[in-house]
């Protein structure tokens, strides 16, 4: 069965600071990738997806298929990045898609 | 952007009774909804997938007679949690996909006395 894991519950870093949110998955086949992020108070937001190859926000992941995972990175923390966040894995296509979560990583910035 | 609006945000109700939460796509049409659970400090449990104009797919170990869905048109899924038990407590979340990436309500904290 699919899964998605995260490590760190909860990672503290000062701001300016790199910072890496750890993110591995397990599935044979083609995986569709996300990361959520939800502010303090606030409902649940796409950051980005690996298929876009984007850079929100300052952060980036890459998708490596060889260790099956897709790490969040930003090289310089903000105070304002402090959240939480998610990886998600989606699969099947249609009424079968399935967006399967983390356990999510609780990022402090600290000033 | 593509928007879910959920209600009620909050709702307490008595042990026995039901409680119906409804998720909207605002701008965009969704013939899939999902309904999440959230307990305190952990990740969100897929309950149940909501498909328009056919029955809800549940996840396992979700009793779909206690957690009755109804996706009647493109845009309004409700989940109606049925006598509700203190047990039921919880935030619940749903979403709505749009494109290739899921949208979320709000979310919905029920508390059940």
């Amino acid at each position: 069965a699919q899964r998605v894991t995260q490590p760190e519950k909860l990672l503290s870093v000062f701001k300016g600071a790199p910072v890496e949110l750890k993110c591995n998955y397990s599935y044979s086949g083609s995986p569709e990738l996300f990361w959520y992020v939800q502010y303090s108070r606030q409902r649940l937001q796409l950051l980005l997806r690996h298929i876009s190859r984007e850079s929100i926000k300052g952060f980036t992941a890459d998708l490596n298929k060889g260790e099956t995972s897709f790490h969040l990175k930003k090289p310089f923390a903000q105070e304002e990045d402090s959240a939480m966040y998610y990886c998600a894995l989606g699969l099947g296509g249609g009424s079968n898609y399935k967006l399967t979560f983390g356990k999510g990583t609780l990022l402090t910035v600290n000033p | 952007g593509a928007v879910v609006s959920q209600h009620p945000s909050w709702v307490i109700c008595k042990s026995g009774t039901s409680v119906k939460i409804e998720c909207r796509s605002l701008d965009f049409q969704a013939t899939t909804m999902f309904w999440y659970r959230q307990f305190p400090k952990q990740s969100l449990m897929l309950m149940a997938t909501s498909n328009e104009g056919s029955k809800a797919t549940y996840e396992q170990g979700v009793e779909k007679d206690k957690f009755l869905i109804n996706h009647a048109s493109l845009t309004l899924s409700t989940l109606t949690v049925t006598s509700a038990h203190p047990e039921d407590s919880s935030f619940y979340i749903c979403s709505a996909r749009g494109g290739t990436a899921l949208h979320f309500g709000n979310g919905t904290r029920l508390t059940v006395t």
